[in-house]
């Protein structure tokens, strides 16, 4: 089955710094690659997504990166903010497996 | 339009005690798939539910069970808790099958003692 690995797990930045994470994937079916942002006591909610037909997807100040070849996708924060403070989970999907495996999660602290 | 909602948000049962959760998807959502969170192993694929049939399993033990109604609404059930299965259970939906945009509901917080 799908096996993501996330890294890093806990990820300090100063405000205004630009914080990466990062996952790979192991199934090359895999088409689907959500990002959720988790603050404490709070449910995930999906910040943003891409698809394997997209290298790159912007939304304001988060990106996501794609590269199928290596099987690896990245979340890029800029310009970040204390309340960009919260745990991430990347996650895949795809093939004839739709369910979602998510990676362990990054512990992003923004200090003001 | 109203979010996932989960009932109860909390309990609390000791071992070898059965519970059922519930989770009523985002109305005009027809897949529901459940989760387990806990510190150590992160977010648990359990099983998704289309149309009121599992579509999906994920590798945890027949304690493990859930059924979905034909208004989409589904509960899952363990049966004989044991202590490993203190943990956050979230429940998403989707609005169908092969779609993979999932949004959570509150989760519920299960403590077995």
């Amino acid at each position: 089955g799908e096996n993501v690995e996330q890294h890093p797990s806990t990820l300090s930045v100063q405000e205004g710094d630009s914080a990466v994470i990062k996952c790979t994937y192991s199934d090359s079916a895999s088409n689907y690659f959500p990002w959720y942002k988790q603050e404490l006591g709070k449910r995930p909610q999906l910040i943003i997504d891409i698809r394997s037909n997209v290298g790159e997807k912007k939304d304001q100040r988060i990106a996501v990166t794609l590269n199928k070849t290596a099987k690896h996708f990245s979340l890029h924060i800029t310009e970040t903010q204390p309340e960009d403070s919260a745990v991430y989970f990347c996650a895949a999907s795809g093939g004839s497996n739709y369910k979602l495996t998510f990676g362990k999660g990054t512990l992003l602290t923004v200090n003001p | 339009k109203a979010g996932v909602t989960q009932t109860p948000r909390y309990l609390i049962k000791t071992r070898g005690q059965q519970v059922t959760l519930s989770c009523s998807p985002i109305s005009g959502h027809r897949s529901v798939s459940w989760y387990q969170q806990t510190p150590g192993q992160g977010l648990q694929f359990l099983f998704e539910y289309f149309s009121e049939t599992q579509r999906n399993k994920g590798n945890f033990p027949g304690r493990f069970s859930g059924r979905q109604f034909s208004n989409s609404r589904s509960e899952m059930n363990v049966s004989t808790l044991e202590l490993g299965d203190s943990a956050l259970y979230l429940c998403a939906s989707s609005w169908g099958w092969g779609v993979n945009e999932q949004f959570f509901g509150p989760g519920t917080r299960l403590t077995v003692l």
